[in-house]
């Protein structure tokens, strides 16, 4: 069965250069969010998408900005990068339902994750 | 509102004996609980899920959750552990709002496989 898709998967920056990550959701999945997970912490939301539209945000520094196309697949735009942004960062994908709430189990499907390093 | 508490942040068992992880959540509405588990350097696998069927809740590899509503817990078990077992687990409430799911995940319990 079809995944959650991130690219890539490794990436190395130097401090105050921009990083661009790619998340493919789950095929007929509505909803993307975003996570940020730092050496040994726990996941932290970052952003979540709704058809296209951003449906809530959380602890996303100003520098961070993303978005969902068409197509749903979203991208995490990453500028003036500082050596705490290292980390692994999350995309999941969600069917946030139609009609009813009741097509939505709230499960999440994670991607691998893209793990960020800045120098 | 909605909160986890991951009781523990380390539990260390030798291999073939009972695991114990344990959750409570608070939520103002009826929640969908889950059990992610991540090995190093991995991404989140689903272990099991409730989404208000029955409370006992059986998943993979072994691992099984009971929800209880009086107690607002959902503490994950495993009857004999295995080295293969060793990871970081992490327990998440979602919970619906006009269609959009509030995810909250607990701050993670690390697991410990002695041999």
């Amino acid at each position: 069965a079809a995944g959650v898709i991130q690219s890539p998967r490794h990436l190395i920056k130097e401090k105050r250069e921009t990083a661009t990550l790619k998340c493919y959701p789950i095929p007929r999945h509505d909803t993307v969010y975003w996570y940020q997970q730092g050496p040994g912490q726990d996941p932290q939301f970052l952003i979540s998408f709704y058809e296209k539209m951003q449906s809530d945000k959380g602890s996303i520094p100003d520098r961070f900005s993303a978005q969902q196309f068409s197509d749903y697949h979203s991208e995490l735009n990453m500028s003036s990068l500082e050596l705490g942004d290292s980390a692994l960062y999350f995309c999941a994908s969600s069917l946030r339902g139609g009609v009813t709430q009741r097509q939505s189990t709230g499960e999440l499907f994670f991607g691998e994750g893209s793990r960020l390093t800045v120098l | 509102a909605q909160s986890v508490t991951q009781l523990d942040s380390h539990v260390s068992v030798s291999e073939g004996t009972p695991v114990l992880l344990r959750c409570n959540y608070s939520s103002s509405y009826s929640p969908s609980l889950f059990w992610y588990v991540q090995h190093p350097n991995k991404g989140l696998q689903l272990l099991l899920k409730y989404t208000s069927a029955a409370t006992l809740v059986k998943g993979i590899n072994g691992f099984e959750a009971e929800f209880k509503k009086s107690e607002t817990s959902f503490h994950l078990t495993k009857p004999s552990a295995h080295m293969s077992d060793a990871a970081e687990y992490f327990c998440v409430v979602s919970v619906g709002s006009g269609g959009y799911q509030k995810v909250t995940f607990g701050t993670g319990t690390k697991l410990q496989v002695i041999p």
